[in-house]
């Protein structure tokens, strides 16, 4: 079985500070893990992932992302945060040998001036 | 085209009519997936169709729910008698080789 958490459904930030988007995941198998973005009216449009390369994944965007088994997180950050940054951020884990994406419920990311 | 293309982009409907939604995967995805994303529930996962393999429907809520993937491209997701608590955003994804690309979604509102 999968299943990710994402913790808190809003994350507010002034431009130019850090973001933070927390996701923790469940799985009895080494994950396949996912950040995906979307913005107002949209699909989803994948930021980055994980496939048991480098653990410190760079995505578009600036963001990246650290795999931790210890923890089982796949936090996702961005140095300095910027307007065209709001949008909703989703976190996904996919099980090798799997091909559907279970999905968190997602984190509104907003960016004040 | 480019991308995975859905439509149409909104659908309005009364409770108890039927309703088709239609998905066109990205040229030569061989796997294309449903899901729904409803307020408050993130985006669930209803079906998966991999090449001429038997669809994984694993997710489908209810036998209301039915979806085919005519030749291998164009998908048709279809409700039958829609209840309110089938309004959401429906997203359809195609992949080639693991990573899914989405496309922009139809809006289904049940009144």
């Amino acid at each position: 079985a999968q299943s990710v958490t994402q913790l808190g459904s809003h994350v507010s930030v002034s431009e130019g500070a850090l973001v933070l988007l927390r996701c923790n995941y469940s799985s009895s198998v080494p994950p396949y893990l996912f950040w995906y973005v979307q913005y107002p009216n949209q699909g989803l449009q994948l930021l980055l992932k994980y496939t048991s390369a480098a653990t410190l994944v760079k995505g578009i965007n600036g963001f990246e992302a650290e795999f931790k088994k210890s923890e089982t997180s796949f936090h996702l950050t961005k140095p300095s945060a910027h307007m065209s940054d709001a949008a909703e951020y989703f976190c996904a884990v996919r099980n090798s040998g799997y091909s559907t994406l279970t999905f968190g419920k997602g984190t509104m990311l907003l960016v004040s001036p | 085209g480019a991308g995975v293309s859905q439509s149409p982009s909104n659908k309005v409907t009364e409770k108890g009519k039927d309703v088709e939604l239609r998905c066109d995967p990205i040229s030569g995805h061989t796997a294309l997936y449903w899901y729904r994303q409803s307020l408050g529930q993130g985006l669930e996962f209803l079906i998966y169709f991999q090449g001429n393999s038997a669809p994984d429907k694993s997710g489908l809520p209810s036998d209301r729910f039915s979806a085919e993937r005519t030749g291998g491209s164009v998908s048709t997701l279809t409700i039958q008698r829609t209840q309110q608590e089938d309004s959401a955003v429906y997203l359809c994804a195609s992949s080639l080789s693991g990573e899914q690309f989405f496309g922009p979604g139809t809006r289904l509102t049940v009144l």
